[in-house]
């Protein structure tokens, strides 16, 4: 069965360091990887997946399908980067989604 | 575009007392899933449904069942509630057949319906 492995529930940086947030997945296909942001008081949404290899808000992730990571990462992070993140994965077939269970990335001024 | 709508908002419940959850896709979507957030945890995949059809069901006991109606929009009933049923109730609609290709046919969350059971 599919499993997204999230080692990080809490984590925390100051303004302008680097952020990674880790994801480990395990699924026997070719999984389809997204990561998805929470704000405080908003819904969740999606940030970037793997496929588009695209850059949001300055994150980028990159698909490691030997170590099974679609670690998350930014150079230099701002406070409104402050939000819960989760990592999550997709069967192809069906579009159902599993979830880590997150992580919550506070940035100190 | 309003996006995923979903109501109530919040709701509190008797245990054993039965519970329907509405939601209204995003304009041009047709597939509707439905997740479960308890405190602290990613979402759980509940159901999902296209053409009014439960196409596919993640690990949760059948006293959770669901419709979709003709015109997309999903309801998600619970029975003979449980303390543990409190949660954060979300929908996502996306368009059939997306596998992440177009994002703007993507999953799009709803904000919830926080049920607490007492």
């Amino acid at each position: 069965a599919q499993r997204v492995t999230q080692p990080e529930k809490l984590l925390s940086v100051f303004k302008g360091a680097p952020v990674e947030l880790k994801c480990n997945y395990s699924y026997s296909g070719s999984p389809e990887l997204f990561w998805y942001v929470q704000y405080s008081r908003q819904r969740l949404q999606l940030l970037l997946r793997h496929i588009s290899r695209e850059s949001i808000k300055g994150f980028t992730a990159d698909l490691n399908k030997g170590e099974t990571s679609f670690h998350l990462k930014k150079p230099f992070a701002q406070e409104e980067d402050s939000a819960m993140y989760y990592c999550a994965l997709m069967e192809p077939s069906y579009g159902k989604l599993t979830f880590g269970q997150g992580t919550i990335l506070t940035v100190h001024p | 575009d309003a996006g995923v709508t979903q109501s109530p908002t919040h709701l509190i419940k008797t245990r054993g007392q039965q519970v329907t959850l509405r939601c209204s896709p995003k304009s041009g979507h047709d597939t509707v899933s439905w997740y479960q957030q308890a405190l602290g945890q990613g979402p759980q995949f509940i159901f999902q449904y296209y053409e009014e059809e439960e196409r596919q069901r993640g690990n949760f006991p059948d006293r959770f069942s669901g419709h979709q109606f003709p015109n997309y929009s999903s309801e998600l009933n619970v029975n003979a509630l449980l303390l543990g049923d409190s949660a954060l109730y979300l929908c996502a609609s996306s368009l059939a057949g997306w596998t992440g290709g177009h994002l703007g046919y993507g999953y799009t969350f709803g904000s919830g319906t926080r049920l607490t059971v007492v």
